[in-house]
């Protein structure tokens, strides 16, 4: 079984200072993972992913996120917030595993940029 | 760019009606997917499909039913609209094998009423 867990439904943070979304994950193995945004009234949209090598993976608008293996952790992160990066924002896991790409993905985590 | 599209954006529906909500991918993605979108709930899978004419259940199939004919057109299905299927919709498509990402569509939000 694979699933991922966001523990805070919502973050805050003032524009220009650093941000993090958190997301751990339980898979056997090793993991894909994924962030995505989703702005109001829209689809997910891909922001990065890891697969393997390299533990900080950098993607989209900035945005980077490190795998940390003991912790079972993949925080997203930006080093200075925009008020555009205000969104909803999810993690998602695949198993690799399995061949069928089906993604377990994250209750979301909704992130407010206050100007 | 991958394009997923949607046939309606916003869907309104009387409880008991059929309701068919139809995805077009242009990427000649193997794997299709119906996610539902709740608050709190994040994205739930309800049915995926990796060839034409093949479907598997996700985690929620229970009330839906979906078909390919197709390999870019995926549709969902509810036989007898519920209430308690007021949400928003997802689709989306990827290449079938390897550590690819998933590509999504803008959504359809429906109402049951």
């Amino acid at each position: 079984a694979q699933s991922v867990a966001q523990p805070e439904d919502q973050v805050n943070v003032a524009e220009g200072n650093p941000l993090t979304v958190k997301c751990t994950y339980s898979v056997s193995g090793n993991p894909y993972l994924f962030w995505y945004v989703q702005y109001p009234n829209r689809g997910l949209q891909f922001l990065l992913k890891y697969i393997t090598g390299d533990n900080l993976v950098k993607g989209s608008y900035g945005f980077e996120a490190e795998f940390n293996k003991s912790q079972t952790s993949f925080h997203l992160k930006k080093p200075s917030a925009l008020v555009s990066d205000s969104a909803l924002y999810f993690c998602a896991v695949r198993n690799p595993r399995y061949n069928n790409n089906d993604m377990r993905f994250g209750a979301g985590t909704r992130l407010t940029v206050k100007p | 760019d991958v394009k997923v599209t949607q046939s309606s954006r916003y869907l309104v529906k009387r409880t008991g009606e059929k309701v068919f909500l139809e995805c077009v991918q242009d990427m000649d993605h193997e794997n299709m997917f119906w996610y539902r979108q709740d608050p709190g709930l994040g994205l739930r899978l309800i049915y995926f499909s990796y060839d034409v004419k093949m479907k598997e259940k996700g985690d929620i199939p229970e009330g839906y039913s979906v078909s390919r004919e197709k390999k870019e057109r995926f549709s969902l299905i509810l036989e007898s609209a519920s209430t308690n299927q007021t949400s928003m919709y997802l689709c989306a498509s990827t290449i079938q094998e390897g550590p690819y990402e998933q590509y999504f569509g803008p959504g359809t939000r429906l109402t049951v009423t």
